[in-house]
């Protein structure tokens, strides 16, 4: 099974509302990476969090990591039509390039 | 910049026909890498090239061969096509630090139907 998963799979929000998802991982990591895929595109990189940080954050973008949990989070917030859009984590083992992808949040903000 | 670019953007092959992916990227990144989307799915990682003149398989190799061609060149293909290799292919870049792989650049994929 993949490394990542992500919850919820899917959110639907009203514009404004802030916007939550998370992403579990299994093996020690040198930092955990949020995407952005927007239909039919190709991945963005958003923000990148290292190992030994708790909290990064990137104009409406909050990340947290806790790697007791092997978990981080991604908040945006005041969301936008425009966020409407898949969100993935994605780690690798220390010391590899074997990239792992979550399965990804799919978020609509509606106007 | 045009970063990373992939042809073809579209292609539509017959069971058992070869095909080659292409992709090029223009910020003298080290390492380079080809995934898969499925629907619904995230990227599953087929192979990479942590440097030119290196690479290994990742998470779904079989089916597929690789060709570092240079620093800016990476290819991925597929010697006899199968309908289960229908998928989004996507190529990345990126570079290495001294704590740990940085954000990868992506291009805008190949959709692939294997008929």
């Amino acid at each position: 099974s993949q490394q990542g998963e992500e919850d919820p799979q899917a959110l639907s929000i009203q514009e404004g509302e802030n916007a939550t998802m998370n992403c579990s991982y299994k093996t020690s990591i040198n930092n955990l990476q949020w995407y952005r895929q927007n239909s039919g595109r190709g991945l963005v990189h958003l923000i990148l969090i290292r190992s030994n940080e708790r909290e990064k954050h990137s104009g409406r973008l909050r990340v947290t990591l806790d790697t007791s949990k092997k978990s981080s989070s991604l908040l945006i917030t005041a969301s936008r039509a425009a966020d409407t859009a898949s969100y993935f984590c994605a780690t690798a083992p220390s010391g590899t390039y074997k990239y792992i992808f979550g399965t990804g949040t799919r978020l609509k903000v509606l106007a | 910049n045009a970063g990373v670019t992939q042809t073809p953007k579209f292609q539509v092959l017959k069971t058992g026909q070869s095909m080659t992916l292409q992709c090029a990227q223009d910020m003298n990144h080290n390492s380079m890498y080809w995934y898969r989307q499925d629907p619904g799915m995230g990227l599953r990682l087929i192979y990479y090239s942590a440097s030119e003149g290196t690479t290994d398989k990742g998470e779904v190799p079989n089916g597929y061969n690789v060709s570092r061609l240079n620093k800016r060149e990476f290819s991925l293909r597929l010697e006899s096509a199968a309908p289960s290799q229908t998928s989004v292919y996507f190529c990345a870049s990126n570079d290495r630090d001294s704590i740990g792989n940085q954000p990868q650049h992506f291009g805008d994929g190949t959709r692939l139907s294997i008929l």
